[in-house]
């Protein structure tokens, strides 16, 4: 049972378009989202987190929405630029003695940001 | 940023063989994790440590096992390894207490088992 999921494998945007990212979640109990940006080989780069108390974060180019109702969110990139192209990973945890920090990760989605 | 160090960064080798993957932090954090990756998929959390000789396993099964002796330190070992191994293993650090937070994660280890 996926309680991350991110729908679409891969994307395609030209460079200076919006890129959005989409991910839905099935456990309510989430309360803290992120994203993660990765390169094959690498490890995950920290990009954007929100707290289920708010509905929207921004930092620079990123945005990242939260819509507690719908249990979605998504990640907007503007302007988006051939350096993003990676892939990126939603993630969720719950705020408890038990699971504070433990990531639930969803697929991923590959960003292609074309000149 | 983030002080997390993942050796070796690739390694072959062939079934049958012990290995052990390092991983240190020098960021004094408590909470370590161990990820397993393979392409196209989520990332599979298959152990954890909450702090000094405190294990846990992950949410994925794994024939692997790991230590925590030193605050920094927490090392995986597969005893005989398989093909059925060959993945990306993934480690990460948060700091303290029990509030959910981003995590910190190393350049990663890729194991291939022929």
């Amino acid at each position: 049972d996926q309680q991350v999921k991110q729908n679409s494998p891969s994307l395609s945007v030209q460079e200076g378009r919006i890129s959005i990212l989409n991910c839905d979640y099935t456990n309510s109990m989430f309360d803290y989202f992120l994203w993660y940006k990765k390169y094959p080989a690498e490890g995950p780069t920290f990009l954007i987190s929100i707290s289920s108390i708010k509905d929207k974060n921004e930092d620079g180019r990123f945005t990242v929405f939260l819509n507690k109702s719908a249990k979605h969110l998504s990640l907007h990139i503007v302007p988006s630029q051939p350096g993003d192209s990676a892939v990126y990973f939603c993630a969720a945890s719950v705020s408890n003695y038990n699971q504070g920090g433990k990531l639930i990760f969803g697929q991923g989605t590959e960003l292609s940001v074309k000149p | 940023e983030a002080d997390i160090y993942q050796t070796p960064r690739y390694l072959v080798i062939g079934t049958g063989k012990k290995i052990t993957l390092e991983c240190s932090q020098t960021m004094g954090h408590d909470k370590m994790y161990w990820y397993q990756q393979d392409p196209g998929m989520e990332l599979h959390l298959i152990h954890y440590s909450y702090g000094v000789n405190s294990t846990e396993k992950g949410d994925l099964s794994s024939e692997s096992t790991v230590s925590r002796i030193r605050t920094e330190h927490f090392p995986l070992t597969l005893e005989s390894a398989r093909p059925s191994h060959t993945s990306q293993y993934l480690c990460a650090s948060s700091g303290q207490g029990w509030v959910a937070e981003k995590l910190f994660f190393g350049s990663g280890t890729q194991l291939s088992v022929l």
